[in-house]
């Protein structure tokens, strides 16, 4: 069983498209998060939420919106593709509060943009 | 705010033992984390160091001095599977803890 999965893994498109990333998870965690991680393998927290509510925003670009329809749900939409947006794109989720020390990566969705 | 410094690269020999260690300076602490990523995979949980001291799991070993602001990993008996970067990471004191990483130790593990 996949703990947490997103989809899709590889994504090639062009600058200007708009594209989706989706990520699930099944371990009851009340907490996810999106993560960038670039070409040097900075990882780079993005977004987090708990219970389906926002509560890490970090300086992202507006054309990052992130989407959670329930708290097992994640998903990111990237408007206006930039070249400098390609990266490999990591959801994880935790245990809420100081549970939460452990987290659980996606395998990753590797976006190019051309 | 958080910052984490780490070494880019170590490389060693199958069956050697390596340190990786990791500085922060960060507003808040609750503890330091260990994440281990394969070339092309996910990062996944080694360990996790609240309070002082050494925490053994297997062949590898986290230790934390929150005095200093200082931790370590250790890789013992290290094998060609260990070769992988390997981020330390901090969870701060923020309402939600957010967990900051390093950038990451690559370690190159030869025959």
């Amino acid at each position: 069983d996949t703990a947490v999965s997103q989809t899709p893994k590889y994504l090639v498109t062009q600058m200007g498209n708009d594209k989706s990333i989706k990520c699930e998870q099944n371990l009851g965690h009340d907490t996810m998060y999106w993560y960038k991680q670039d070409s040097k393998k900075f990882l780079k927290i993005m977004f987090s939420y708990n219970n389906k509510e926002l509560i890490i925003n970090e300086t992202v670009p507006n054309r990052f919106s992130p989407k959670s329809p329930d708290k097992a749900h994640l998903n990111l939409h990237i408007n206006s593709l930039e070249l400098g947006d390609s990266a490999v794109y990591f959801c994880a989720s935790s245990q809420q509060g100081q549970g939460g020390n452990t987290i659980y990566f996606g395998e990753g969705s590797w976006l190019t943009v051309v | 705010g958080q910052s984490l410094e780490q070494p880019s690269e170590v490389t060693a020999v199958e069956g050697a033992i390596v340190q990786i260690n990791c500085t922060y300076q960060t507003s808040g602490f609750y503890g330091l984390s260990w994440y281990q990523q394969h070339d092309g995979g996910a990062p996944t949980f080694l360990s996790y160091n609240a309070l002082d001291g050494l925490e053994e799991t297997g062949r590898f070993s986290s230790f934390l001095s929150r005095s200093d602001s200082y931790g370590y990993l250790l890789l013992q008996e290290l094998q060609m599977k260990d070769s992988a970067s390997y981020f330390c990471a901090v969870r701060g004191t923020d309402s939600w803890g957010k967990l900051q990483f390093g950038a990451g130790t690559q370690v190159v593990v030869t025959p």
